[in-house]
């Protein structure tokens, strides 16, 4: 079985610019957890979807926003890119929102801004 | 607000002994799950072992096992018979009881010597 895919594995844009980034959850999972890790830190929690609704949010500013699908794929979009966004971003996948359930992580998300 | 910390950025362990990487929380909750979570330079982030608050017995998966100190809030793992596959960033991590929200320490850079 596939596990959490996730798109694209690199990106490089510049400040001001906006990026879109994907996940897929392995098939059947039903929450998506986005993380933003810094190089040489560990990751912070950025959002929690569920069943399509937001079910938590970190402390990160409004031009980070994400969205779940009815296939429960995922998208976070960051607007007016600043240097500090460069970060590895990953998501991870969860069967359903318990707090027990293990989440299985993606390969993650490369991003450099410039 | 919950805080997770590990206080050893670099560890390094002969191949075949055993090492102990050390993590301390900071919760008002009762009840919660603590994890470790294994980054190798793939980036793929692996869960390795998972500790419910509620249970005093102490985790253990082959190899590896935590000795879990809930009055002082503690949390350390132990790997024995170290191999050179251990080598990776471990990632202490807190889950709240009611999200799926993980809060991460700042990892643990473990090195296995031949």
């Amino acid at each position: 079985d596939a596990g959490v895919t996730q798109s694209p594995t690199h990106l490089i844009k510049t400040r001001g610019q906006h990026v879109t980034l994907r996940c897929s959850p392995i098939s059947g999972h039903k929450s998506v957890s986005w993380y933003q890790q810094v190089l040489g830190q560990g990751p912070q929690f950025i959002f929690q979807y569920y069943e399509k609704e937001e079910r938590g949010r970190g402390n990160f500013p409004d031009r980070f926003s994400a969205r779940q699908f009815p296939n429960y794929s995922s998208e976070l979009n960051v607007n007016a890119l600043l240097l500090g966004d460069s970060a590895l971003y990953l998501c991870a996948s969860s069967l359903v929102q318990l707090v027990g359930n293990e989440q299985f992580f993606g390969p993650g998300t490369r991003l450099t801004v410039l | 607000a919950q805080t997770v910390t590990q206080s050893q950025p670099e560890m390094s362990v002969q191949e075949a002994e055993t090492v102990t990487l050390s993590c301390t929380y900071d919760t008002s909750e009762s009840d919660y799950y603590l994890f470790w979570y294994k980054q190798p330079p793939s980036r793929q982030m692996i869960l390795v072992i998972r500790q419910e608050a509620y249970k005093q017995q102490n985790a253990t998966e082959n190899r590896f096992s935590v000795n879990f100190q809930k009055a002082a809030k503690s949390f350390s793992l132990k790997i024995s018979d170290s191999q050179l596959g251990d080598a990776a960033m471990y990632f202490c991590a807190y889950r709240f009881s009611n999200t799926g929200k993980l809060i991460f320490g700042q990892g643990t850079t473990l090195q296995v010597k031949p």
